[in-house]
């Protein structure tokens, strides 16, 4: 069965530093999100993405997030300038026909900023 | 928002019974959808019941939708250990259907 891949699973890094967060979609999915999930609570949508551009955004998603498609295969989201309270998992889904059907979820990249 | 919302938080129950979760929204939705998360992984797509049906089924997941009191139900029958997870509710974002907005979910616990 097809998967949504994200690289890596877990990243650590300093506060103040950059991260990027891969993921690989299914292929022929045409939608692409980024949610996170602080431990323990909430899953948030932070952005949505088709026909290489941003649909949609949540507040959360401010100047310090951007998301790029940089090749046919790769989803990224980048983290400048890391906040203590950026530390979650941030997963990536794909899906093929937006809301109007299921997303597929990759297992996620945990985020630890220290 | 349209964020749904899940009752009870949390649900312990024993091997064989059932399970039912509820998620109330606030407004008008295209569809709703179930997902599980087993601890520490990624969110697992269950079921999507739109909003001109009333129930669904699945193998042992049954849905069920009531647009007029903006809520729905996801019943697990005949619950085994392996079906300990979260289990959350989304709904489309806005009319144009382009993200999902997930609840904070229902954790189950089923012992053996």
């Amino acid at each position: 069965e097809p998967e949504v891949t994200q690289t890596p699973s877990h990243q650590v890094t300093q506060m103040g530093q950059e991260v990027i967060l891969r993921c690989v979609p299914i292929s022929n999915h045409l939608y692409f999100y980024w949610y996170r999930q602080i431990l323990g609570q909430k899953v948030e949508f932070l952005v949505s993405f088709y026909n290489n551009e941003i649909s949609e955004k949540s507040e959360i998603f401010d100047d310090q997030f951007s998301v790029e498609r940089p090749d046919g295969s790769n989803f990224t989201l980048k983290i400048r300038s890391t906040k203590l309270e950026d530390s979650a998992m941030y997963f990536c889904a794909s899906s093929e026909d937006g809301s109007r059907g299921g997303y597929t979820f990759g297992s996620g990249t945990r985020l630890t900023v220290v | 928002s349209q964020q749904g919302e899940e009752d009870p938080q949390a649900l312990s129950i024993q091997e064989g019974e059932n399970a039912t979760m509820n998620c109330s929204y606030k407004t008008s939705i295209n569809n709703l959808q179930w997902y599980r998360q087993n601890s520490g992984r990624g969110l697992v797509h269950l079921i999507l019941i739109r909003s001109n049906e009333r129930e669904k089924h699945s193998g042992r997941l049954r849905v069920t939708l009531d647009t007029s009191k903006k809520s729905s139900s996801l019943l697990i029958t005949a619950s085994r250990a392996a079906d300990t997870a979260s289990y959350f509710c989304a709904t489309d974002f806005n009319q144009a259907g382009t993200a999902l907005i997930f609840g904070k979910g229902t954790t189950l616990s089923v012992s053996s």
